[in-house]
Protein backbone atom coordinates (compact mmCIF):
# COMPACT_ATOMS: atom_id res chain seq x y z
CA UNK A 1 0.00 0.00 0.00
CA UNK A 2 1.97 2.93 -1.03
CA UNK A 3 1.17 6.10 0.72
CA UNK A 4 3.03 8.45 -1.16
CA UNK A 5 2.88 8.15 -4.94
CA UNK A 6 5.31 9.32 -7.39
CA UNK A 7 3.72 8.48 -10.84
CA UNK A 8 6.08 9.86 -13.51
CA UNK A 9 9.40 8.02 -13.06
CA UNK A 10 11.03 10.39 -15.27
CA UNK A 11 11.02 13.96 -16.83
CA UNK A 12 12.83 15.77 -19.14
CA UNK A 13 13.15 19.41 -19.37
CA UNK A 14 15.08 22.24 -21.46
CA UNK A 15 17.37 24.57 -19.38
CA UNK A 16 16.12 27.87 -18.78
CA UNK A 17 12.43 25.93 -18.66
CA UNK A 18 10.41 25.45 -15.58
CA UNK A 19 10.51 21.83 -14.02
CA UNK A 20 7.50 20.18 -12.37
CA UNK A 21 7.13 17.42 -10.51
CA UNK A 22 4.14 15.77 -8.79
CA UNK A 23 3.48 14.05 -5.93
CA UNK A 24 0.37 12.16 -4.49
CA UNK A 25 -0.72 10.94 -1.50
CA UNK A 26 -3.56 9.00 0.73
CA UNK A 27 -2.77 9.25 4.29
CA UNK A 28 -4.83 12.46 5.66
CA UNK A 29 -3.23 12.38 8.51
CA UNK A 30 0.17 13.37 6.90
CA UNK A 31 0.80 17.00 8.39
CA UNK A 32 4.34 17.45 6.90
CA UNK A 33 5.67 17.27 3.38
CA UNK A 34 8.94 17.21 2.28
CA UNK A 35 11.61 17.27 -0.90
CA UNK A 36 14.71 15.06 -1.11
CA UNK A 37 17.17 15.48 -3.88
CA UNK A 38 19.69 12.58 -4.64
CA UNK A 39 22.47 11.98 -6.82
CA UNK A 40 23.93 8.50 -7.27
CA UNK A 41 25.93 6.85 -4.92
CA UNK A 42 25.00 9.83 -2.49
CA UNK A 43 22.21 10.19 -0.22
CA UNK A 44 19.10 12.15 -0.27
CA UNK A 45 19.31 15.81 0.81
CA UNK A 46 17.01 17.93 1.83
CA UNK A 47 15.64 20.70 -0.42
CA UNK A 48 12.44 21.95 0.62
CA UNK A 49 9.54 21.76 3.17
CA UNK A 50 5.68 22.67 3.56
CA UNK A 51 3.81 21.90 6.61
CA UNK A 52 0.24 20.98 6.04
CA UNK A 53 -1.36 24.55 7.50
CA UNK A 54 0.35 26.19 4.50
CA UNK A 55 -0.38 26.20 0.87
CA UNK A 56 2.84 27.22 -0.79
CA UNK A 57 6.50 27.46 0.43
CA UNK A 58 9.47 28.87 -1.75
CA UNK A 59 13.10 28.67 -1.74
CA UNK A 60 14.85 30.89 -4.31
CA UNK A 61 14.20 28.90 -7.49
CA UNK A 62 12.25 26.24 -5.72
CA UNK A 63 8.67 26.33 -5.01
CA UNK A 64 6.63 23.67 -3.26
CA UNK A 65 2.46 23.64 -3.13
CA UNK A 66 0.24 21.78 -1.62
CA UNK A 67 -3.28 21.27 -2.48
CA UNK A 68 -5.03 19.26 0.63
CA UNK A 69 -8.43 18.31 -0.69
CA UNK A 70 -6.66 16.58 -3.50
CA UNK A 71 -4.25 15.37 -1.57
CA UNK A 72 -1.19 16.68 -3.97
CA UNK A 73 1.49 18.55 -3.98
CA UNK A 74 4.39 19.78 -6.84
CA UNK A 75 7.69 20.86 -6.66
CA UNK A 76 8.38 23.50 -9.24
CA UNK A 77 11.54 24.53 -10.31
CA UNK A 78 12.35 27.55 -12.59
CA UNK A 79 14.55 27.68 -14.35
CA UNK A 80 15.99 24.62 -14.21
CA UNK A 81 19.38 24.11 -14.49
CA UNK A 82 21.84 21.10 -15.43
CA UNK A 83 22.86 20.61 -11.98
CA UNK A 84 19.35 20.02 -10.84
CA UNK A 85 19.66 16.67 -12.85
CA UNK A 86 18.98 14.57 -10.26
CA UNK A 87 16.35 12.06 -8.52
CA UNK A 88 13.50 13.61 -6.64
CA UNK A 89 12.02 11.89 -4.04
CA UNK A 90 8.65 13.46 -2.16
CA UNK A 91 8.12 12.60 1.75
CA UNK A 92 5.43 12.95 4.03
CA UNK A 93 5.07 12.69 8.14
CA UNK A 94 2.00 12.36 10.54
CA UNK A 95 3.27 13.76 13.38
CA UNK A 96 6.27 11.81 14.09
CA UNK A 97 9.97 11.73 12.77
CA UNK A 98 9.51 8.68 10.57
CA UNK A 99 9.36 9.73 6.69
CA UNK A 100 7.18 7.84 4.08
CA UNK A 101 8.84 8.56 0.96
CA UNK A 102 7.57 8.07 -2.81
CA UNK A 103 9.01 6.21 -5.61
CA UNK A 104 11.01 9.09 -7.18
CA UNK A 105 11.03 10.73 -10.00
CA UNK A 106 14.31 11.50 -12.14
CA UNK A 107 14.67 14.81 -13.55
CA UNK A 108 17.03 15.62 -16.80
CA UNK A 109 17.83 18.86 -17.78
CA UNK A 110 19.39 19.23 -21.02
CA UNK A 111 20.75 22.24 -22.33
CA UNK B 1 31.80 19.91 9.30
CA UNK B 2 32.22 15.71 8.75
CA UNK B 3 28.45 14.62 7.69
CA UNK B 4 27.38 11.15 8.53
CA UNK B 5 29.17 8.16 6.96
CA UNK B 6 28.37 4.73 6.72
CA UNK B 7 30.27 1.55 6.35
CA UNK B 8 31.36 -0.31 4.54
CA UNK B 9 30.26 1.21 1.28
CA UNK B 10 29.56 -2.00 -0.33
CA UNK B 11 29.13 -5.30 1.02
CA UNK B 12 28.58 -8.53 -0.45
CA UNK B 13 27.66 -11.57 1.61
CA UNK B 14 26.16 -15.04 0.97
CA UNK B 15 22.67 -16.22 1.85
CA UNK B 16 22.17 -17.64 5.66
CA UNK B 17 25.41 -15.41 6.79
CA UNK B 18 25.12 -12.39 9.56
CA UNK B 19 26.53 -8.84 8.15
CA UNK B 20 26.83 -5.77 10.02
CA UNK B 21 25.92 -2.16 8.63
CA UNK B 22 27.68 1.07 10.58
CA UNK B 23 26.16 4.47 11.22
CA UNK B 24 29.02 7.36 12.33
CA UNK B 25 26.16 10.38 13.22
CA UNK B 26 27.22 13.90 12.83
CA UNK B 27 28.63 15.12 16.22
CA UNK B 28 25.52 15.96 18.77
CA UNK B 29 22.83 14.67 16.65
CA UNK B 30 20.34 12.90 19.05
CA UNK B 31 18.34 11.19 16.49
CA UNK B 32 19.20 8.32 14.15
CA UNK B 33 17.36 6.49 11.59
CA UNK B 34 17.72 3.45 9.46
CA UNK B 35 16.08 3.18 5.91
CA UNK B 36 16.57 0.66 3.73
CA UNK B 37 15.95 1.49 -0.81
CA UNK B 38 15.56 -1.33 -3.09
CA UNK B 39 15.98 -1.16 -6.65
CA UNK B 40 13.21 1.55 -8.35
CA UNK B 41 11.64 2.75 -4.82
CA UNK B 42 11.88 5.05 -2.66
CA UNK B 43 13.85 4.63 0.75
CA UNK B 44 11.43 2.91 3.41
CA UNK B 45 11.65 3.45 7.16
CA UNK B 46 13.10 0.36 9.75
CA UNK B 47 14.03 2.26 12.77
CA UNK B 48 14.32 5.71 14.78
CA UNK B 49 16.42 6.05 17.48
CA UNK B 50 16.43 9.33 20.35
CA UNK B 51 19.62 8.48 22.10
CA UNK B 52 20.20 5.27 22.75
CA UNK B 53 16.47 3.70 23.13
CA UNK B 54 14.70 2.81 19.67
CA UNK B 55 11.47 5.24 19.70
CA UNK B 56 9.89 3.51 17.03
CA UNK B 57 11.01 0.24 15.34
CA UNK B 58 8.07 -0.54 13.12
CA UNK B 59 9.55 -0.75 9.88
CA UNK B 60 12.22 -3.44 10.22
CA UNK B 61 10.62 -6.26 8.05
CA UNK B 62 11.32 -8.89 10.86
CA UNK B 63 13.13 -10.37 14.04
CA UNK B 64 16.40 -10.90 11.56
CA UNK B 65 17.02 -7.36 11.59
CA UNK B 66 18.24 -5.51 15.14
CA UNK B 67 19.76 -2.58 15.32
CA UNK B 68 21.46 -0.95 18.53
CA UNK B 69 22.98 2.43 19.64
CA UNK B 70 24.45 1.73 22.67
CA UNK B 71 26.08 5.07 23.78
CA UNK B 72 23.92 7.46 21.81
CA UNK B 73 26.13 7.77 18.70
CA UNK B 74 27.52 4.98 16.41
CA UNK B 75 24.55 2.66 15.24
CA UNK B 76 24.72 -0.74 14.08
CA UNK B 77 22.02 -2.47 12.20
CA UNK B 78 22.70 -6.27 12.64
CA UNK B 79 20.84 -8.53 9.62
CA UNK B 80 20.94 -12.45 10.94
CA UNK B 81 20.18 -15.53 7.98
CA UNK B 82 20.57 -12.79 5.09
CA UNK B 83 18.18 -14.15 2.46
CA UNK B 84 18.24 -12.71 -1.68
CA UNK B 85 15.39 -10.05 -0.90
CA UNK B 86 17.69 -7.93 1.85
CA UNK B 87 20.15 -6.52 -1.02
CA UNK B 88 19.36 -3.30 -1.02
CA UNK B 89 21.25 0.30 -0.35
CA UNK B 90 20.26 0.65 3.70
CA UNK B 91 20.46 4.81 4.69
CA UNK B 92 21.22 6.29 7.71
CA UNK B 93 20.48 9.36 8.59
CA UNK B 94 20.56 11.94 11.65
CA UNK B 95 19.14 14.57 12.95
CA UNK B 96 19.36 17.53 15.85
CA UNK B 97 15.70 17.02 16.24
CA UNK B 98 12.61 18.01 13.60
CA UNK B 99 11.39 15.81 10.94
CA UNK B 100 13.11 18.37 8.06
CA UNK B 101 16.62 18.18 9.68
CA UNK B 102 17.27 14.80 8.79
CA UNK B 103 21.18 14.30 6.67
CA UNK B 104 21.55 11.35 5.81
CA UNK B 105 24.84 9.29 4.53
CA UNK B 106 25.47 7.77 0.94
CA UNK B 107 24.31 4.36 1.98
CA UNK B 108 25.54 0.82 2.37
CA UNK B 109 24.96 -1.16 -0.69
CA UNK B 110 24.17 -4.55 0.40
CA UNK B 111 24.35 -7.78 -2.02
CA UNK B 112 23.40 -11.29 -0.75
CA UNK B 113 24.34 -13.76 -2.95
Amino acid sequence: DQQVKQNSPSLSVQEGRISILNCDYTNSMFDYFLWYKKYPAEGPTFLISISSIKDKNEDGRFTVFLNKSAKHLSLHIVPSQPGDSAVYFCAASANTDKLIFGTGTRLQVFP
Amino acid sequence: GAGVSQTPSNKVTEKGKYVELRCDPISGHTALYWYRQSLGQGPEFLIYFQGTGAADDSGLPNDRFFAVRPEGSVSTLKIQRTERGDSAVYLCASSPGGVETQYFGPGTRLLVL
